[in-house]
């Protein structure tokens, strides 16, 4: 079965607008990460957060490892955010790291 | 820091040619590097795990004669699609790890070659 699960899978945004991207991942999964790749392909590490909260700037992410998901929120949308967004979890016990299947984003200027 | 290149960056090819892809950890020592595929708009999937001075790990439904992956060096890791056909056409991407821990420890990104098989 799926385990990283990703929504909304697409996304559209007005300029200035925030947004909250999901994550779900099954019990063989922890050590939750985000990452945005922009549109040539480059992915940026965002956040390490197997629990709890971190805030850099305008992106902010939030993990409940007890409820098995993740928030990733992105405020004051710039146009420069636009890209494809994952959450990728690494599998208990092993030394791989699984992708969800992204939620891309284009904000409109 | 943590910096991760990879060269080519796109390569043309006709089929039955091989392709070597070359991952240098620029500014760190990696002792673990992993080497994922990704298609158009669809997510990453590893292909295998590769640390330094051993065989690499392939990932179920990867040839491993196909995708030769050497890993020389702690800052260098390549990988050879031979006899590439037009299938083999895709996204590839290598990540490095910081620590002996593995992908425990956060990975960095290269930017990623653009194999295109005529």
């Amino acid at each position: 079965g799926i385990q990283v699960e990703q929504s909304p899978p697409d996304l559209i945004l007005q300029e200035g607008a925030n947004s909250t991207l999901r994550c779900n991942f099954s019990d063989s999964v922890n050590n939750l990460q985000w990452f945005h790749q922009n549109p040539w392909g480059q992915l940026i590490n965002l956040f390490y957060i197997p629990s709890g909260t971190k805030q850099n700037g305008r992106l902010s992410a939030t993990t409940v490892a007890t409820e098995r998901y993740s928030l990733l929120y992105i405020s004051s949308s710039q146009t420069t955010d636009s890209g494809v967004y994952f959450c990728a979890g690494q599998n208990t016990g092993g030394f791989k790291t699984i992708f969800g299947a992204g939620t891309r984003l284009f904000v409109k200027a | 820091g943590a910096v991760v290149s990879q060269h080519p960056s796109r390569v043309i090819c006709k089929s039955g040619t091989s392709v070597k892809i070359e991952c240098r950890s620029l500014d760190f020592q990696a002792t673990t590097m992993f080497w994922y595929r990704q298609f158009p708009k669809q997510s990453l999937m590893l292909m295998a795990t590769s640390n330094e001075g051993s065989k690499a790990t392939y990932e179920q439904g990867v040839e491993k004669d196909k995708f030769l992956i050497n890993h020389a060096s702690l800052t260098l890791s390549t990988l050879t699609v031979t006899s590439a056909h037009p299938e083999d056409s895709s996204f590839y991407i290598c990540s490095a790890s910081l620590g002996l821990a593995g992908p425990r420890d956060t990975q960095y990104f290269g930017p990623g070659t653009r194999l295109t098989v005529l």
